[in-house]
């Protein structure tokens, strides 16, 4: 079945680049995602990036798609102390069906 | 953007009582619902696509007896947690599939519901 890989834990200094990296093993995936859940609540979509796209910029939000060895990577640029959450990285077919990776708590210190 | 509501935000019941969870699209029609499920620190866990109409499609593993899902209009789905036990107790998740266009594509989340089962 799928299997979507992340890191657990990162922790950066404020105003640090922040990368969170995620891999993914199911080659017929449409849509990568990033969401962002802070504690208690539910997700909130960061970004998207379509499988035949290789990179999207959004702000601070960079996301790199390595198609070929199925890697996904966001990147959080002058990253705050308000972008300490958990991160999910998702990936779908056209079912709409939704795989989610394990999750990378980032937390940032001053 | 589209908004998803969920109710209750928390419920705390008795070890073999039903609990009823619902999701709510306020301002779109969704014709597909999914319900998720969150442990402590791990991932969603997606427990069944919910369609307008139709009966739930459940996931691997997942009793369609314990959870009910009805899904009775184009913005109601609801969770029915069945004879529920202290192992039921988590973190349930709606989303729903918001309308598409040509260039995006995106599941709303619900804010979630937390039950502990005593």
């Amino acid at each position: 079945g799928e299997d979507v890989e992340q890191s657990l834990f990162l922790s950066v200094r404020e105003g640090d680049s922040s990368v969170i990296n995620c891999t993914y093993t199911d080659s017929s995936s449409t849509y990568l995602y990033w969401y962002k859940q802070e504690p208690g609540a539910g997700l909130q979509l960061l970004t998207y990036i379509f499988s035949n796209m290789d990179m999207k910029q959004d702000q601070r939000l960079t996301v790199l798609l390595n198609k070929k060895d199925k890697h996904l990577s966001l990147r959080i640029a002058d990253t705050q102390t308000g972008d300490s959450a958990i991160y999910f990285c998702a990936e779908s077919t056209y079912t709409d069906k939704l795989i989610f990776g394990t999750g990378t708590r980032l937390q940032v210190f001053p | 953007g589209a908004v998803v509501s969920q109710h209750p935000s928390w419920v705390i019941c008795k070890s073999g009582t039903s609990v009823k969870i619902e999701c709510r699209s306020l301002d779109f029609q969704a014709t597909t619902m999914f319900w998720y499920r969150q442990f402590p620190k791990q991932s969603l866990m997606l427990m069944a696509t919910s369609n307008e109409g139709s009966k739930a499609t459940y996931e691997q593993g997942v009793e369609k007896d314990k959870f009910l899902i009805n899904h009775a209009s184009l913005t109601l789905s609801t969770l029915t947690v069945t004879s529920a036990h202290p192992e039921d107790s988590s973190f349930y998740i709606c989303s729903a599939v918001g309308p598409r266009d040509s260039s995006s594509y995106e599941q709303y989340f619900g804010p979630g519901t937390r039950l502990t089962v005593t």
